[in-house]
C-alpha cells in the first residue's frame, strides 16, 4: 500500500529535550516536505526537499532541521524543543518536476506537545 | 501575509443539499489550485485540482470554479453527504512558472459539518 508514515503519533517532551520525528515513503517520491498545522493558520511548511542530498527552508524553519540521506526517509529534528512548537506535524511527498505536478501524500501526523 | 485565505472558520448545511467552500487567494502568480479534505487523527488527502487555464473541473460530487479575476475559487459538492464532515483546506502552487519550488501554500480550513 502507497503511504507515508509518520512515527510517533503522539509525543509528550520538556523543554530542551532533542527528539527526531520520522518520516518514511515508498512510493520512490523525489519530493518530500514537512508541514505544522495550527489553529487559524492552517499548514505551514517547514522545510522541504527536492531529492536526496537536497534540503530548504520552508516558511516556519527556525527551531528546526531536517536531512534527506535516503530517498524514503525525511526525519524532523527539534534540537532543543520549546513550548512554541506544540503542534500538528505532518510529513508529505509527491512525484515533483518542471510543469509536472502530482498531488501531496501526507502522513497521518504527529501530534507534539512541549511543556 | 496570508497568500491564500478560507474566511469562513465553518460551515453548516443539511444533507442534501449544496455545499458551496469559498476560498480567495493574493498571488497572481499561482498556476495550479488544490482542494484537500481532512478527517480527525488522520492527514489531508487530496478531492480535486483544477489549473489556471481552466475555470471549472469536476469530479463526481466535487466541482471546483476558479475565477481568475476575481482571485476566487470555490468547491462546491452537491449533493452533501454526511461523510463529507470534515475540514477542508484550499491550497495554491506555482508549477510552470520558474519559481516552482514545489511548496503548496495553504489555506486556514473550513470545518464543513453536513447534518442527516
Amino acid at each position: 500500500e502507497a503511504q507515508v508514515t509518520q512515527n510517533p503519533r503522539y509525543l509528550i517532551t520538556v523543554t530542551g529535550k532533542k527528539l527526531t520525528v520520522t518520516c518514511s515513503q515508498n512510493m520512490n517520491h523525489e519530493y518530500m516536505s514537512w508541514y505544522r498545522q495550527d489553529p487559524g493558520l492552517g499548514l505551514r511548511q517547514i522545510y522541504y526537499s527536492m531529492n536526496v542530498e537536497v534540503t530548504d527552508k520552508g516558511d516556519v524553519p527556525e527551531g528546526y532541521k531536517v536531512s534527506r540521506k535516503e530517498k524514503r526517509n525525511f526525519p524532523l529534528i527539534l534540537e532543543s524543543p520549546s513550548p512554541n512548537q506544540t503542534s500538528l506535524y505532518f510529513c508529505a511527498s509527491s512525484l515533483r518536476g518542471r510543469g509536472v505536478f502530482s498531488p501531496l501524500h501526507f502522513g497521518n501526523g504527529t501530534r507534539l506537545t512541549v511543556t | 501575509d496570508q497568500q491564500v485565505k478560507q474566511n469562513s472558520p465553518s460551515l453548516s448545511v443539511q444533507e442534501g443539499r449544496i455545499s458551496i467552500l469559498n476560498c480567495d487567494y493574493t498571488n497572481s502568480m499561482f498556476d495550479y489550485f488544490l482542494w484537500y479534505k481532512k478527517y480527525p487523527a488522520e492527514g489531508p488527502t487530496f478531492l480535486i485540482s483544477i489549473s489556471s487555464i481552466k475555470d471549472k473541473n469536476e469530479d463526481g460530487r466535487f466541482t471546483v470554479f476558479l475565477n481568475k479575476s476575481a482571485k476566487h475559487l470555490s468547491l462546491h459538492i452537491v449533493p452533501s453527504q454526511p461523510g463529507d464532515s470534515a475540514v477542508y483546506f484550499c491550497a495554491a502552487t506555482l508549477v510552470y512558472g520558474s519559481g516552482n519550488t514545489g511548496k503548496l501554500i495553504f489555506g486556514q480550513g473550513t470545518t464543513l459539518q453536513v447534518k442527516p
